[in-house]
C-alpha cells in the first residue's frame, strides 16, 4: 500500500529549462511534505518542505507547490543545471510515519 | 552536514548469520530511524526511536529488531539474515518527530 507515489521514473531536461517533478498521496491526514535529493553512494539530502496549511513554499530555484484538494506536490527546479541530475524523493510525514514516493531519477542535460 | 555515520558502509554476509549495523549521531537528536531503499520502494521506515531506551516499529518491523542505550547510538540487528534483506540502509535523524530527517550515508548490505 503506497501512500506516496512518484509516477515518474525518470525526467530529462535541457540546461536552462525548468524540471517539474511530480508526487501524489493518499492520505489526506498527512500535515508536512518533503522533497529530498540523492546522489549515487550518498544517503539523500533534504532540499526543501511544505507544511499542509501553505501551498506554496519557495528556496531559490526550487519551488514546492501543494494542492490538498488534488493530494499533489510538485517540485519545480527553475533554470535547471547539470549538478541537479540526481534522483529525487518526495516525502510526506504526519507524527513520526513518514512515507516516500520510489523515487523520480532527473537528467539535466548541458 | 549533520553529523551522522554508519557502519559498516558495506557488508557482505550469508544466509542464517546475525549482522548489526550502527548508527552514530553527534546533534544531540532525540529522534533517531532506520530505513531501507529498495528499487522500486523509495524509503521504508523499519523502526525509529523517540528516546533511550524507547523504540516502535516502523512499515518494514518484521526480522529486525533495535536497541538505543545511549543518544547518540542506534543499533539495528538482523537476527537471522535472508537474502530478502539484501538492501541499502539509511539512519536518519531529527529534532522532534515531524522536523525534517537528516540521513547518514547508508549501509549497504548483501545477504548471499
Amino acid at each position: 500500500d503506497q501512500q506516496v507515489k512518484q509516477n515518474s521514473p525518470s525526467l530529462s531536461v535541457q540546461e536552462g529549462r525548468i524540471s517539474i517533478l511530480n508526487c501524489d498521496y493518499t492520505n489526506s491526514m498527512f500535515d508536512y511534505f518533503l522533497w529530498y535529493k540523492k546522489y549515487p553512494a550518498e544517503g539523500p539530502t533534504f532540499l526543501i518542505s511544505i507544511s499542509s496549511i501553505k501551498d506554496k513554499n519557495e528556496d531559490g530555484r526550487f519551488t514546492v507547490f501543494l494542492n490538498k484538494s488534488a493530494k499533489h506536490l510538485s517540485l519545480h527546479i527553475v533554470p535547471s543545471q547539470p549538478g541537479d541530475s540526481a534522483v529525487y524523493f518526495c516525502a510526506a510525514s504526519l507524527n513520526n510515519d513518514m512515507r516516500f514516493g520510489a523515487g523520480t531519477r532527473l537528467t539535466v542535460k548541458p | 552536514d549533520a553529523g551522522i555515520t554508519q557502519s559498516p558502509r558495506h557488508k557482505v554476509t550469508e544466509t542464517g548469520t546475525p549482522v548489526t549495523l550502527r548508527c552514530h549521531q553527534t546533534e544531540n537528536h532525540r529522534y533517531m530511524y532506520w530505513y531501507r531503499q529498495d528499487p522500486g520502494h523509495g524509503l521504508r521506515l523499519i523502526h525509529y526511536s523517540y528516546g533511550v531506551k524507547d523504540t516502535d516499529k516502523g512499515e518494514v518491523s518484521d526480522g529486525y529488531s533495535v536497541s538505543r542505550s545511549k543518544t547518540e547510538d542506534f543499533l539495528l540487528t538482523l537476527e537471522s539474515a535472508t537474502s530478502s534483506q539484501t538492501s541499502v540502509y539509511f539512519c536518519a535523524i531529527s529534532g522532534q518527530g515531524t522536523d525534517t530527517q537528516y540521513f547518514g550515508p547508508g549501509t549497504r548490505l548483501t545477504v548471499l
